[in-house]
């Protein structure tokens, strides 16, 4: 069974920059996370999904990032634009329900110059 | 909201040796999840163990094991015959129904093994 994935694995952009990240969640997994994870940090939930609907972006700020999850399969994460402060690693884990383990993906190093 | 603390930044061990990690949290339910992942320098999180709140019984899975004290809110993590291998940074979790089971880390303990 293929895991997560996720691309690019590495992003350098300068601040006011846009970046997007790709997530491809295990087939037929019906819940998908992106958590971002700062440097010392653990990683904390910037939005859930329940198939193509948003269950969670309470922490997402939306002023600069953006989700979406077409078809309820593939997620793209956009930042847009970039802060220094969102150098970070972007995980992706999926679920085949909410209640579910979650598996996660290699992550994405993102670093904002 | 929940709250994750570990509060042991780095820890330490000799192969073969046993090591204990700490973890405590602050929730008013009762129906819950906890974790442990483990986190090697390729950023992948694997899952080490889990343990449902309902549950008694310490969960335990090869060489891992844990200690949870459901009233002292207490979860640690015991490494049992360390192995090279085994050094990475290590994450407590919670997760509930009420959170839409997402989940809430700590900041880790990062876990040195040596020869």
């Amino acid at each position: 069974e293929a895991g997560v994935a996720q691309s690019p694995r590495y992003k350098i952009i300068e601040k006011r920059q846009s970046v997007a990240f790709w997530c491809n969640p295990i087939s037929g997994h019906a819940t998908l996370y992106w958590y971002q994870q700062i440097l010392g940090q653990g990683p904390k939930l910037l939005i859930q999904f329940q198939n193509n609907g948003v269950v969670d972006d309470s922490q997402l700020p939306k002023d600069r990032f953006s989700a979406e999850r077409l078809k309820g399969v593939d997620s793209t994460l956009k930042i847009q634009p970039a802060k220094l402060e969102d150098s970070a690693v972007y995980l992706c884990a999926s679920s085949q329900w909410t209640e579910w383990e979650q598996y996660f993906g290699p992550g994405t190093r993102l670093t904002v110059t | 909201a929940q709250t994750v603390t570990q509060s042991q930044p780095e820890m330490s061990v000799q192969e073969a040796e046993t090591v204990t990690l700490s973890c405590t949290y602050d929730t008013s339910e009762s129906d819950y999840y906890l974790f442990w992942y483990k986190q090697p320098p390729s950023r992948q999180m694997i899952l080490v163990i889990r343990q449902e709140a309902y549950k008694q019984q310490n969960a335990t899975e090869n060489r891992f094991s844990v200690n949870f004290q459901k009233a002292a809110k207490s979860f640690s993590l015991k490494i049992s015959d360390s192995q090279l291998g085994d050094a990475a940074m290590y994450f407590c979790a919670y997760r509930s129904p009420n959170s839409g089971y997402a989940l809430n880390f700590g900041k880790g303990t990062s876990l040195l093994v040596t020869p």
